[in-house]
């Protein structure tokens, strides 16, 4: 069964430019997420979709970011214009579902290097 | 507002050995928890999961624990391998679906 894929897996821009990340996450899976890993932490949920409607965007900072999901499979994250502190890993799961037994899975992760 | 820490943040321990990692919630209404292992450089890989009505997990030389009233899990890793070395992060998910993880700890295991 082939995982969650995740592109670029680097990406280096200047500061005030925009970027966007895409992820295809496991066949069948309906619920997606996107998290930020900053170097040394936690990863931080920041978008969390339910097939097509999100579930969760409250730590999304809305004035630079946005994400979709059209079709309710692959789904892309865009930041613009970026800031030096959008540079971190970004991350994107997918799980069957929102259920208590349903494991999220993780991609590789898109290093993002804002100058 | 959930916070989860991850007690100790790096751990050194001769091979063969048996350790314990810790994780620690602050409210204890979750969905579930879920371990994960971190490799440099790569994504996380899924350990174990626990749902809230488990009390523990096994997967073959790994253990976890919840015990949701005291706010805690633990994942216990039997005869450390050089290959066990990684970050080991904990994640809680609550009832509105938030999933908020710990800071990790990252251990090494020494040949």
């Amino acid at each position: 069964e082939a995982g969650v894929a995740q592109s670029p897996r680097y990406k280096i821009i200047e500061k005030r430019q925009s970027v966007a990340f895409w992820c295809n996450p496991i066949s069948g899976h309906a619920t997606l997420y996107w998290y930020q890993q900053i170097l040394g932490q936690g990863p931080k949920l920041l978008i969390q979709f339910q097939n097509n409607g999100v579930v969760d965007d409250s730590q999304l900072p809305k004035d630079r970011f946005s994400a979709e999901r059209l079709k309710g499979v692959d789904s892309t994250l865009k930041i613009q214009p970026a800031k030096l502190e959008d540079s971190a890993v970004y991350l994107c799961a997918s799980s069957l579902g929102q259920g208590k037994h349903n494991e999220q899975f993780f991609g590789p992760g898109t290093r993002l290097t804002v100058l | 507002k959930q916070e989860v820490t991850q007690i100790p943040a790096a751990l050194s321990v001769p091979e063969g050995e048996n350790l314990v990692l810790n994780c620690s919630f602050t409210d204890s209404a979750i969905y579930n928890l879920q371990w994960f292992r971190q490799d440099p450089g790569k994504g996380l890989t899924s350990l174990l999961l626990i749902q809230s009505s488990q009390r523990e997990q096994t997967s073959g030389r790994l253990n976890a624990s919840l015990d949701k009233s005291s706010g805690r899990s633990t994942l216990y890793i039997a005869a450390s391998q050089p290959g066990d070395s990684a970050t080991y992060l904990c994640a809680v998910r609550e009832g509105g679906f938030k999933t908020i993880f710990g800071a990790g700890t990252r251990l090494f295991v020494k040949a």
